[in-house]
């Protein structure tokens, strides 16, 4: 069972290089997110997608744009590098939310845990 | 607005304290979950535990236990006993309908436990 894995796990590349990287997922997830993680920061949602051919901005999105054609694949591509996104870059998918009860202001929503890939390390020189 | 707050950069500690990692949290949802991340050297995040906000028990795994505590916003983690294997980043998070359901990180606590 791979789970979430990306590639590559390591990557150089020169400011202004259009770079993609990838996300691939065995669970059939329906949703997947792209963070960012920087000394300081923690980690900072880029793009997220609730399922095949939806996505939405996180909190970072400029500077990158992401698709999903397949539920299990969920690429980001850095159109221009700059050395701003020189970091560490978590891909991560969840099951979808079970919201139980239905409807009203009781109702109970379910949010299942993020599992998340192994990271690729990019630097933008 | 969604916060977490974990205001501990770093701690140190010696092989078999026990250690309390804090996390307080901002919702105007009455309705959320709560998280807590183990990311170690090798650098992945692994998930600990899911907490929702109807759910005030606290949790005990093992050597981790949690006290979530409503009254004060706060969603705390100890390790009792710590072991070398237990250094790393901890982060929390919280996801509720006001985040549209997306993951709030702390900015991460690093635990270094010497021998």
């Amino acid at each position: 069972d791979a789970g979430i894995t990306q590639s590559p796990r390591y990557k150089i590349t020169e400011t202004g290089r259009q770079v993609t990287l990838m996300c691939h997922q065995t669970w059939s997830h329906s949703y997947m997110f792209w963070y960012r993680q920087d000394l300081g920061h923690g980690l900072r949602l880029i793009y997220y997608s609730a399922a095949a051919d939806i996505t939405d901005k996180g909190e970072v999105p400029d500077g990158y744009v992401v698709s999903r054609s397949k539920t299990e694949n969920f690429p980001l591509t850095l159109e221009s590098a700059t050395r701003s996104q020189t970091s560490v870059y978590f891909c991560a998918s969840s099951v979808p939310r079970d919201r139980g009860r239905s409807g009203g202001p009781g109702a109970l929503f379910s949010y299942n845990e993020q599992f998340f890939g192994p990271g690729t390390r990019l630097t933008v020189l | 607005a969604q916060k977490v707050t974990q205001a501990q950069t770093e701690i140190s500690v010696v092989e078999k304290e026990d250690v309390t990692l804090d996390c307080v949290y901002e919702t105007r949802d009455t309705t959320y979950y709560l998280f807590w991340y183990k990311q170690p050297p090798s650098g992945e995040l692994v998930f600990l535990i899911r907490r929702n906000s109807f759910d005030e028990q606290n949790e005990i795994s093992g050597r981790y236990s949690w006290n979530f505590q409503k009254s004060t916003s706060s969603f705390n983690f100890t390790i009792t006993a710590s072991q070398v294997v237990d250094s790393a980043v901890y982060f929390c998070a919280l996801t509720s309908r006001g985040s549209s359901y997306k993951l709030i990180f702390g900015s991460g606590t690093r635990l270094l436990v010497r021998p």
